[in-house]
């Protein structure tokens, strides 16, 4: 599709289980973003991949969160043992070029719920 | 205090009433965005300015650099305009994020 693609688009799991969220960008977007959205709250910025570049990790809550970007392709977000309060909607967003200058093109999200 | 300021956090219009929404800012930015997200959770850019007006329809975005301003207004409205509308800023410091408001909620009531 011409759009952003996550999956799966809803994830429950058990308290202490590792999950893997995965994201495909617009093809030609050089920059993604990872992004936590709790209910009822605001955009909460995770991490983020502009291309070859070392990722800008300054909003992974904690060592339990990952992620990882193939070249300028797909991504996954990894979140080990998790605990209830990573439940929460997981946006991806990709752009064309660097950073907050391009506007933005965001997935559906993956909503995470942990049991 | 946050850098991205939205106001008001909450607003009830009725059909065809006209709405502004306002954003101020604190940091020096390279550009402005306005974001809708839906109750379905998507969420679709609107607009990216960085100085003066721009238009797509019934939504207007305009912005004031010198006092760090911007305002988002939509004529018309209609009840598929109730949305969560967020203000972001893409500071000056070269290759950073985007920094985020809290939204507004809008409800158009028929």
């Amino acid at each position: 599709g011409a759009g952003v693609s996550q999956s799966p688009s809803n994830k429950v799991t058990e308290k202490g289980k590792d999950v893997e969220l995965r994201c495909d960008p617009i093809s030609g977007h050089t920059a993604l973003y990872w992004y936590r959205q709790r209910l009822g709250q605001g955009l909460e910025f995770l991490i983020y991949f502009q291309g070859n570049s070392a990722p800008d990790k300054s909003g992974l809550p904690s060592d339990r969160f990952s992620a990882e970007r193939t070249g300028e392709s797909v991504s996954t977000l990894t979140i080990q043992r998790t605990q209830q309060e990573d439940s929460a909607v997981y946006l991806c967003a990709s752009s064309r070029g660097q950073a907050s200058n391009q506007p933005q093109h965001f997935g559906d999200g993956t909503r995470l719920s942990i049991l | 205090k946050n850098e991205v300021e939205q106001s008001p956090q909450n607003l009830t219009a009725q059909e065809g009433e006209f709405i502004t929404i306002n954003c101020s800012y604190s940091v020096g930015i390279s550009a402005l965005h306005w974001l809708q997200q839906h109750p379905g959770g998507g969420i679709v850019s609107l607009f990216m300015l960085s100085s003066g007006k721009k238009k797509h329809g019934r939504l207007i975005a305009t912005i004031n650099i010198q006092e760090k301003h911007s305002s988002l207004h939509i004529t018309a409205s209609h009840p598929r305009d109730s949305a969560v509308y967020i203000c972001a800023v893409g500071p000056q410091l070269g290759n950073t994020p985007l920094v985020f408001g809290k939204g507004t909620r809008l409800s158009v009531i028929a």
